[in-house]
């Protein structure tokens, strides 16, 4: 069973350029998290998803971020006009319904120059 | 405020020595409790998980941990720390109704040989 995949793994962009980072969960998950990983910080939640619904997108920033899963294919986190403060690594995470036990992927690492 | 933290940015043991990394956590009922290790450059991995249920929890790679709730801790432990320990370790909560994550600031675990 393979695990959570991401891709790309690094992604370089430039200021003002959009970034699309993808994920796709687990077989068998139908719930993926985007995380946040800022340079000597912790971990911090982005967005929850089902598919085709967002169900808790408290940690988005309000603007230039957004994130879906649709019926069919990854899940999509997007950022436009990328700044150097995205720099960062964005983790996703995946679980299975009736279950709190999320599993990670390796992360795309995001360099805005 | 929900919150969880590791006292401990960096721990140096050397190989063979017990270790025992802390976690307390900030929450008015009984938390979902996680710990997670994370090499450079990777994604996280579970090493284990409280739930409910006896308050000593197996984990993977020889791990363990013990929720002692009049503590509000949940610390990490593994009698005979081998080379390949080195990485950083992330306790982590969550409350069940909120799916998301909340992450402590991570423990930097560097071993001797």
């Amino acid at each position: 069973n393979a695990g959570v995949m991401q891709n790309p793994r690094h992604l370089v962009r430039r200021r003002g350029q959009e970034a699309r980072l993808r994920c796709s969960p687990m077989k068998g998950h139908s719930h993926v998290y985007w995380y946040r990983q800022l340079p000597e910080e912790g971990l911090k939640f982005m967005v929850y998803l089902q598919k085709e619904n967002i169900i808790d997108e408290s940690g988005m920033p309000k603007e230039r971020f957004s994130a879906e899963f649709p019926k069919e294919g990854p899940s999509i986190l997007r950022i436009q006009q990328v700044v150097r403060g995205d720099s960062a690594a964005y983790f996703c995470a995946s679980s299975e319904t009736g279950t709190d036990t999320q599993y990670f992927g390796p992360g795309t690492r995001l360099t805005v120059l | 405020a929900q919150s969880v933290t590791q006292p401990d940015i960096h721990i140096t043991v050397s190989e063979g020595a017990s270790l025992e990394l802390r976690c307390n956590y900030s929450y008015g009922a009984t938390p979902y409790l996680f710990w997670y290790v994370q090499s450079p450059g990777q994604g996280l991995q579970l090493l284990l998980k409280y739930f409910s249920g006896d308050t000593l929890v197996q984990g993977i790679k020889g791990f363990e941990a013990e929720f002692k709730r009049s503590q509000s801790s949940f610390n990490l432990r593994k009698p005979s720390v081998h080379w390949s320990d080195a990485a950083e370790y992330f306790c982590a909560f969550s409350s069940g109704s909120a799916r998301q994550l909340t992450f402590g600031s991570g423990t930097q675990l560097t071993v001797l040989p």
